[in-house]
């Protein structure tokens, strides 16, 4: 069965300093992969998405994910980050292949910020 | 235009009783889904609407939820004989169509069964 996790519940960085954020699936045939950002009180909005081609997808706000066949893997970076980034991070997969509003989500991580 | 929009943002209700929560999705989506998110998890598949149809309600926990999309835009989520279980953030979304549309979520209403 399809999975998505994320290994890392929390998270804390200082302004400024790079981020990575771990996820890790389990599909299949090839993922259509997605990360998303909730901020307290808001609708999930997509960072970025990963269907085919270029394996280093770039997204909103600076952030970029690099899908890795070998490890399983979408992980999400920042080189810089901002206090505005504070938020929680969903990184999800598509359970069927071309439809990609019924998604697996992980646990999410929260990212806090130091100043 | 305005974003996905879900009414009431907070409901609290007793256990046993029924209750209705409503999404507005952006004008001229087609597809429409309904998640729900419990505490510290991520937000879970429940059902999706192409259009008035229930195309996939694999995910309905329990013959105690059914959404209904009658004219192919407004949709309700309809839960009876709430349970303390059923306590979550449940999100609508909606997109343009079945494929590789971006989805558009919604705020949530936030349901405490007490």
């Amino acid at each position: 069965a399809q999975s998505v996790t994320q290994p890392d519940i929390h998270i804390t960085v200082s302004e400024g300093a790079s981020l990575e954020l771990r996820c890790n699936y389990s599909y299949g045939a090839t993922p259509y992969l997605f990360w998303y950002v909730q901020s307290p009180g808001q609708g999930l909005q997509l960072l970025l998405k990963y269907f085919s081609g270029d394996t280093l997808v770039q997204g909103i706000k600076g952030f970029e994910a690099e899908f890795k066949r070998s490890q399983s893997s979408f992980n999400l970076r920042k080189p810089s980050v901002h206090w505005s980034d504070a938020a929680e991070y969903f990184c999800a997969v598509a359970q069927i292949s071309g439809n990609t509003g019924k998604l697996i989500f992980g646990q999410g991580t929260t990212l806090q910020v130091k100043p | 235009g305005a974003g996905v929009s879900q009414t009431p943002s907070n409901k609290v209700t007793e256990k046993g009783k029924y209750v209705e929560l409503r999404c507005d999705p952006i004008s001229g989506h087609t597809a429409l889904y309904w998640y729900r998110q419990s505490l510290g998890q991520g937000p879970e598949f429940l059902i999706y609407f192409q259009g008035t149809g229930a195309a996939d309600d694999s995910g309905l926990p329990n013959d105690r939820f059914f959404a209904v999309r009658p004219e192919g835009s407004v949709s309700t989520l309809k839960i009876q004989r709430t349970e303390r279980g059923d306590s979550a953030v449940y999100l609508c979304a909606s997109s343009l169509d079945r494929g590789n549309s971006p989805l558009h979520f919604g705020n949530g209403t936030r349901l405490t069964v007490t």
